[in-house]
């Protein structure tokens, strides 16, 4: 079945202990993509790329890091979280950036940070 | 920088009522349009999309969207809403100038049995 997973879908944790998000697609896409979804805000970019090693800041970028070493896998890292990244975080992919095609969006993942 | 606005924030409407809801966005080149929607509890999908052609698009159940260029709008329509439609509705704009995607606030419709 194609489909993107994120892990954990569910996370706690203290400001400043460092955490990752994962996100794995089986679709062989090029494209992937970071958001945080918060009320009256809708999804805002935090990261995307555009194939492997090729990553680029979306609209949100601070205090966020990604890495793409492999074309199925885009992590997303908080090196030192804080209250204010509280959030629900989608991952999403599609088959190219340079076209756009509709994206396909991982079950998200609540994170709170206290 | 482009931008979309969905002015509609929480909609509510009875069983077998119409629904439009808005979307403006502000880049003059060439875009390709989205609607998602959020179910509760679950991820965004695809509702419908317009790339080029016939400006009346038809998704899945039984929504449609007109694409009015000269005003810059994509406004999702269905004619009789279900309860099962509540959800919250997210119109996306991709434009080839800036290669990235940009999503409204969305819009939450609850529909009252």
């Amino acid at each position: 079945e194609a489909q993107v997973t994120q892990n954990p879908r569910y996370l706690i944790t203290v400001t400043g202990k460092k955490l990752t998000v994962t996100c794995s697609q089986n679709m062989n896409h090029e494209y992937m993509s970071w958001y945080r979804q918060d009320p009256g805000l809708g999804l805002r970019q935090i990261y995307y790329s555009m194939n492997v090693e090729v990553t680029d800041k979306g609209d949100v970028p601070e205090g966020y890091k990604v890495s793409r070493k492999e074309k199925r896998n885009f992590p997303l890292i908080l090196e030192s979280p804080s209250p204010n990244q509280t959030s629900l975080y989608f991952c999403a992919s599609s088959a190219s950036g340079t076209s756009y095609n509709e994206q396909f969006f991982g079950p998200g993942t609540r994170l709170t940070v206290l | 920088a482009q931008s979309v606005s969905q002015h509609n924030h929480h909609v509510i409407l009875s069983e077998a009522a119409s629904l439009e809801l808005g979307c403006n966005y502000s880049y003059g080149g060439t875009v390709n349009l989205f609607w998602y929607v959020q179910y509760p509890g679950q991820h965004l999908q695809l509702l419908l999309k317009y790339f080029s052609g016939d400006p009346l698009v038809k998704g899945i159940k039984g929504f449609e969207a007109e694409f009015i260029k000269s005003k810059f709008s994509f406004n999702l329509r269905k004619p009789s809403v279900q309860w099962s439609d509540t959800a919250e509705y997210f119109c996306a704009v991709y434009s080839g100038g800036y290669q990235k995607v940009t999503f409204g606030t969305g819009t939450k419709l609850q529909v009252i049995p």
